[in-house]
């Protein structure tokens, strides 16, 4: 049961334009949700994080928005570099689970940026 | 954030031996975990490194296969047993200080003849 879900497993945007990579859920105590980036033999590198709490969250040219009632969640990275080229993983957690970090991934998306 | 180091990098084994990974942390940290990405897949959790106890495994990861240990806050390994070509992936450890953002090390890439 995949719990949490990336539809789209890859996205071509050309450089300067938003990308949107979009992920669903459907486990209701995921209380937070994480996104990050992979390069090729490299780990996961931390992007950005959201509360339930909250329906936005946004760091630098990346917003996360949290839409609880339709159990989903959309990164925005405008304007799009080429360095952001990469996958991206969304994932959850249920930290009102206190000492229960662990971290449940989506599927990935491969976004390439189009120079 | 914390930086984690992993060791090997990479390897190549043959079927029927086991490898140990090691994960190094350069601060102490209340929590360690042990992923498994294979090719073309997701980050799947192996186990939860409890210090000083016995790893929580998830569900269809045993301890004989990957036992674990973690003696103090900055240090775990996974040693994968018995190997065989399904267990070639990219194993990674992660670190995370209480309601903290979880970090990932580099990954040690695993290749079973």
């Amino acid at each position: 049961d995949q719990q949490v879900k990336q539809n789209s497993p890859s996205l071509s945007v050309q450089e300067g334009r938003i990308s949107i990579l979009n992920c669903d859920y459907t486990n209701s105590m995921f209380d937070y949700f994480l996104w990050y980036k992979k390069y090729p033999a490299e780990g996961p590198t931390f992007l950005i994080s959201i509360s339930s709490i909250k329906d936005k969250n946004e760091d630098g040219r990346f917003t996360v928005f949290l839409n609880k009632s339709a159990k989903h969640l959309s990164l925005h990275i405008v304007p799009s570099q080429p360095g952001d080229s990469a996958v991206y993983f969304c994932a959850a957690s249920v930290r009102r689970d206190f000492g229960n970090e662990k971290l449940t991934f989506g599927t990935g998306t491969r976004l390439t940026i189009i120079p | 954030s914390a930086v984690i180091s992993q060791k090997p990098s990479r390897d190549i084994c043959q079927r029927g031996t086991s490898l140990t990974i090691q994960c190094q942390v350069d601060s102490q940290v209340t929590m360690m975990f042990w992923y498994r990405q294979q090719p073309g897949q997701s980050l799947t959790l192996i186990a939860t490194a409890n210090q000083g106890s016995e790893a929580t495994y998830e569900s269809g990861f045993v301890i004989d296969k990957f036992p674990i240990s973690r003696p103090n806050l900055t240090f775990s390994t996974l040693t994968v047993s018995n190997m065989s070509p399904e267990d070639s992936s990219i194993y990674l450890c992660s670190v995370v200080q209480v309601q903290e953002t979880q970090y990932f090390g580099p990954g040690t890439r695993l290749l079973v003849l």
